[in-house]
């Protein structure tokens, strides 16, 4: 079974420039996290789906993050303009939505604002 | 008060010894609750998931649940230094709709 793919893996950008990032979840997972984790904390949710719907976007920066999940399977999150605070690993996770399962994680993407 | 916490660390221990790790939640109605590994520059991966009140082992590996108290544990016997990484709690927050991970705590086993 394929995990969940993301990309890029590492992007270094200058602050108020734009940065879009890719997550394909695992097969027949309905349930897809955004999450930022900053350097020594732990993972912060931005966005979650449920198929193509937005069910939790308390914590993202709607100023300047948006996220969008296409025909309820890819996900892509977009940051503009960043700011160096902004520099962080951005992980996406899949669930599959009945009982109480865990969240698989892609590798990750590493972003750094100078 | 944060809805997932854990030990700040970090936490060293020497090589044999039991490492525990502690989670607390603020969530009455969770019912499912997650250790996860996260070595650096990695993403996390699971260790275990609880579900009930009590143990459960694996391996070298226990999670402890205490729904009345809310507080949920990880106990690592006989500790390695490839243990050494940072754990994260995750609980299943308002009714199993928000998957919510705690600060984590490094632990370092000592050779």
């Amino acid at each position: 079974e394929a995990g969940v793919a993301q990309s890029p893996r590492y992007k270094i950008i200058e602050k108020r420039q734009s940065v879009a990032f890719w997550c394909n979840p695992i097969s027949g997972h309905a349930t897809l996290y955004w999450y930022q984790q900053i350097l020594g904390q732990g993972p912060k949710l931005l966005i979650q789906f449920q198929n193509n719907g937005v069910v939790d976007d308390s914590q993202l920066p709607k100023d300047r993050f948006s996220a969008e999940r296409l025909k309820g399977v890819d996900s892509t999150l977009k940051i503009q303009p960043a700011k160096l605070e902004d520099s962080a690993v951005y992980l996406c996770a899949s669930r599959w939505v009945g009982g109480g399962t865990e969240a698989f994680f892609g590798q990750g993407t590493r972003l750094t604002v100078v | 008060q944060k809805e997932v916490e854990q030990n700040s660390g970090p936490l060293s221990v020497p090589e044999g010894a039991i490492a525990s790790l502690n989670c607390t939640y603020s969530d009455r109605v969770s019912q499912s609750f997650f250790w996860y590994r996260q070595y650096s520059g990695k993403s996390p991966e699971l260790i275990m998931s609880i579900y009930s009140n009590g143990d459960k082992e694996d391996g070298r590996f226990t999670a402890q649940l205490n729904k009345a108290s809310q507080y949920v544990s990880l106990l690592i016997r006989d500790s390695q230094p490839s243990d050494s990484a940072t754990y994260l709690c995750a609980v299943l927050l308002n009714y199993g709709q928000n998957f919510v991970f705690g600060p984590g705590t490094r632990l370092s086993v000592l050779p």
